[in-house]
Order: C-alpha cells, then structure tokens, then sequence
C-alpha cells in the first residue's frame, strides 16, 4: 500500500525555518517524481515545489530563492526546507507523487499533510 | 502566474449531471494538454480524478469525465450522487517557472 507521512510542521516566526519532511512507503521510491503543494487554510491549492527521480528542483515564484527540495532515496524521504518564511507561508503542505508516465500536475498519491503556521 | 478560474460553487440534485469549468489562458489550460481534476472532502487530502485532461485514473467511477475547448476545462459529473458533495480543483501546466497552476475551487452542493 502507497503511504506518505508528512511531519515537521508547526509554529515558527516570521524570518524563521523549518525542515519538512515525508516518508514514502509502499513503491519504489527512487523512481517517481514527487511534488510538494500547500493549502493555506480555507482557501486552495497552490503548488509549491517538484523534483524529479533525476533530482532536477522546480519551484513557484512565490517561494523560489527560499524553499529548497530534496530527496534521500536511500531513506525513502523528501523533505522540504524553508527559510525566510513568511506569514503567507501559513498553510498545510501535502507531499505528492506524480503517477508514473505522467506530468508534474499529476499527483495519484497525497499525504494527510503537515501544517506550518507562521506568526510572532 | 494567475489562478486558474472555477465558478465558486455549483449544485446538483441526485441523478442529475453538473459541470464545473476552470478557464485560463493560451499560456497554459489552451496550450497543453495536462489539465487535471481533484476531489478534496472537507480535511482529507485531494483525490486525484482526472488527469491529461480527459484520462480517468484506475479505480475512478466513470461518472466522472473531463474535456476541454481551447482555454477552458472542464469536469462533468453524471449521475449525481451525495458522496460527490467536496471541493473541486482543477490544475495545469504552464510551461513557465511555476510549473503548475490551480483553479481557486469549486464547492458542490449535492442538494
């Protein structure tokens, strides 16, 4: 069975970092892109980050120059850093993988996510 | 990059059939062929639906369909039934930077 476990998440200040992660079971791990999206709460989704199995990073404007992707296939972990954040970061970040054949808006497998919120 | 654009809610009696629209631009829903649909039940993660604009993945009822017509997607869903009743997110490809963009929701209503 595919499972994602997100965690990580939690209170942070503004100009703060946070590390999360996500453990992946149940595939092989090392062969599929994975996606990083996030939910501000109430509202919708936003994408956020993707790498390949090749490690080639892709990120949204909005967090480009401040969030960093990363994967250990041999941990089966992917793992987001996030530096400089803000309180427009405040949201919920699901990791993804990307169905096998398909492109970076195909996410066939989600976490239950981990929630970042940002304030003093 | 701008959100794609969904109608903020939509409704529907049992039986019945709806279509949610998610309209963008030539730059990305008109440009490629990499629309996909999610269904999001109220604190549950998104469930992948649609994908390649018209592609069911395995295990999806095929109630559910999807098309397009030059910047515009959209997802129909026949034969309306209570379990249908979550939020709707269509997203696509735009071959800029940000690699992926998402309507901001459709909320239905199974009346």
């Amino acid at each position: 069975e595919v499972q994602l476990v997100e965690s990580g998440g939690g209170l942070v200040q503004p100009g703060g970092s946070l590390r999360l992660s996500c453990a992946a079971s149940g595939f092989t791990f090392s062969s599929y892109e994975m996606n990083w999206v996030r939910q501000a709460p109430g509202k919708g989704l936003e994408w956020v980050s993707y790498i390949t199995s090749g490690s080639s990073k892709y990120y949204a404007d909005s967090v480009k120059g401040r969030f960093t992707i990363s994967r250990d296939n041999a941990k089966n972990s992917l793992y987001l850093q996030m530096n400089s954040l803000r309180g427009e970061d405040t949201a919920m970040y699901y990791c993804a993988r990307v169905f096998q054949g398909g492109t970076v808006t195909t996410s066939d497998y989600w976490g239950q996510g981990t929630l970042v919120t940002v304030s003093s | 990059q701008s959100a794609l654009t969904q109608p903020a809610s939509v409704s529907g009696s049992p039986g019945q059939s709806i279509t949610i629209s998610c309209t963008g631009t030539s730059s990305d829903v008109g440009g490629y062929n990499y629309v996909s649909w999610y269904q999001q039940h109220p604190g549950k993660a998104p469930k992948l639906m649609i994908y390649d604009v018209s592609n069911r993945p395995s295990g999806v009822s095929n109630r559910f369909s999807g098309s397009k017509s030059g910047n515009t997607a959209s997802l129909t869903i026949s034969g309306l039934q209570a379990e249908d009743e979550a939020d709707y997110y269509c997203n696509s490809y735009t071959g800029t930077s940000t690699l992926v963009v998402f309507g901001g929701g459709t909320k239905l209503t199974v009346l």
